[in-house]
């Protein structure tokens, strides 16, 4: 499984602040995920992050929101732009891998925990 | 893909098998199950996922029933760092890898 890592680990910022936050992986992955983690709840799913193009966003979630680059196979930012408190929530990334019988899992960053005040 | 019901909550006792039911009735035939966990503030950890044939690796045991519409997850010893939430996800596999998350069982171990 890949090794992925996530920065910043947790901030605390201010309301009509943007942050960005950092996925780095350690080898290669053909797709790569941003989910959000409200308190108390599931996850769920903003975008795919696609290599050299525009990332695929979910109903409800909008590109000048969450702004998503990701240059190579083995990086990506998502950026929580104009922040409010209920920007308040984990973020997590997560890659893609494909296993037997054309299953396919995925495989989760340590997250991302943003308190916006 | 098809939907999954969990228990929302349910106690174990470290040491003993603890047996995580899931039902997905709509299934289709080609949809896999998928367990994941999420221990407290960690992102969620793949644990396993089958067919139609149960599964069993380094961590837990997959059964599937013969007509699929439910499965059970097995802990065979459970420990106090198995208290997490356990998501139960079916899907088909295909290009997008998309994960759909419900609101999974939380387990506690009790010493």
């Amino acid at each position: 499984s890949a090794v992925i890592s996530q920065k910043p680990s947790r901030d605390i910022c201010q309301r009509g602040t943007s942050l960005t936050i950092q996925c780095q992986v350690d080898s290669q992955v053909t797709m790569m995920f941003w989910y959000r983690q409200q308190p108390g709840q599931s996850l769920t799913l903003i975008a795919t992050a696609n290599q050299g193009s525009e990332a695929t966003y979910e109903s409800g979630f909008v590109i000048d929101k969450f702004p998503i680059s990701r240059p190579n196979l083995t990086f990506s930012t998502l950026t929580v732009s104009n922040m409010s408190p209920e920007d308040s929530s984990i973020y997590l990334c997560s890659v893609g891998s494909r296993s037997g019988m054309r299953a396919d899992t995925q495989y989760f960053g340590p997250g991302t925990r943003l308190t916006v005040l | 893909d098809a939907k999954t019901t969990q228990p929302t909550s349910m106690d174990c006792a470290e040491g003993r098998a603890a047996n995580l039911p899931c039902n997905h009735s709509t299934i289709s035939g080609n949809e896999y199950v998928y367990w994941y966990r999420q221990i407290h503030s960690q992102g969620p950890q793949y644990i396993i996922h089958g067919l139609k044939n149960n599964e069993t690796n380094e961590m837990a045991s997959l059964i599937i029933t013969e007509d699929r519409k439910s499965s059970t997850l097995i802990l065979p010893h459970a420990t106090l760092r198995d208290t997490a939430v356990y998501y139960c996800i079916v899907r088909a596999p295909s290009n997008d890898y998309k994960l759909s998350f419900g609101a999974g069982t939380t387990v506690t171990v009790r010493a």
